[in-house]
């Protein structure tokens, strides 16, 4: 079974200042990560995704991660943030377990971007 | 392109009643995931659907909750005699083929209070 913990629940940051949200998962097979963000009152969009390759990804509105196996982490960047960057973030996980892809989401982090 | 709709975006019901929320996935595709959102609690996978039929339904309650994706028309998650702790965001997402690299893209969910 696959698992997800996003360590922070709530990160708060001043405009411009870089950012790290940090998500670790387990898995008994090899996996795919995601990182999702969502708005107030809407629903979720992709930021980016690792599923083979380069381990470092770059993703929509300047977030990149870096997928690290041997710490299982998937750590979510961005080297300078913006008001508008203020939103949920979910990192989730899928693998083959139980026979079909089922993603698992964290918890989520709340990005709190401060003038 | 038309994303996933949903509706209706926001649903009252009083304690016994019926709730039934609807799911038209992105146009081309024909797998369909339910999640329910708490606050503080993260995306909690409820069920999936392909097309007349349920792939995996193991997040779903045993008792009052079912879920359907007929041949023609949207999906439907159906909630019945509900209670105060039904109260939550209902978020659909559908994808393209029901692999682990799939991206799932989200509609912008349904909020069910009950009264």
């Amino acid at each position: 079974a696959q698992s997800v913990t996003q360590l922070d629940s709530q990160v708060p940051v001043f405009e411009e200042a870089p950012v790290e949200l940090r998500c670790n998962y387990s898995s008994s097979v090899s996996v795919y990560l995601f990182w999702y963000v969502q708005y107030p009152n809407q629903g979720l969009q992709l930021l980016l995704k690792y599923l083979s390759g380069s381990t470092l990804v770059k993703g929509i509105n300047g977030f990149e991660a870096e997928f690290n196996k041997s710490q299982t982490s998937f750590h979510l960047r961005k080297p300078s943030v913006h008001i508008s960057d203020t939103a949920e973030y979910f990192c989730a996980v899928s693998d083959l377990g139980g026979g079909s892809y089922i993603p698992t989401f964290g918890r989520g982090t709340s990005l709190i971007v401060h003038p | 392109n038309a994303g996933v709709m949903q509706n209706p975006r926001h649903l009252v019901r009083r304690r016994g009643q019926e709730a039934r929320l609807r799911c038209s996935p992105m146009k081309g595709h024909s797998h369909v995931y339910w999640y329910r959102q708490l606050p503080e609690e993260g995306l909690k996978f409820m069920v999936y659907l392909q097309k007349e039929n349920i792939i995996d339904e193991s997040g779903m309650p045993k008792e009052r909750f079912s879920a359907e994706f007929p041949k023609e028309g949207p999906s439907i998650l159906r909630i019945q005699q509900v209670v105060r702790g039904d109260s939550a965001a209902y978020f659909c997402a559908s994808s393209p083929t029901g692999q682990g690299t799939d991206t799932q893209y989200f509609g912008p969910g349904t909020r069910l209070t009950v009264l």
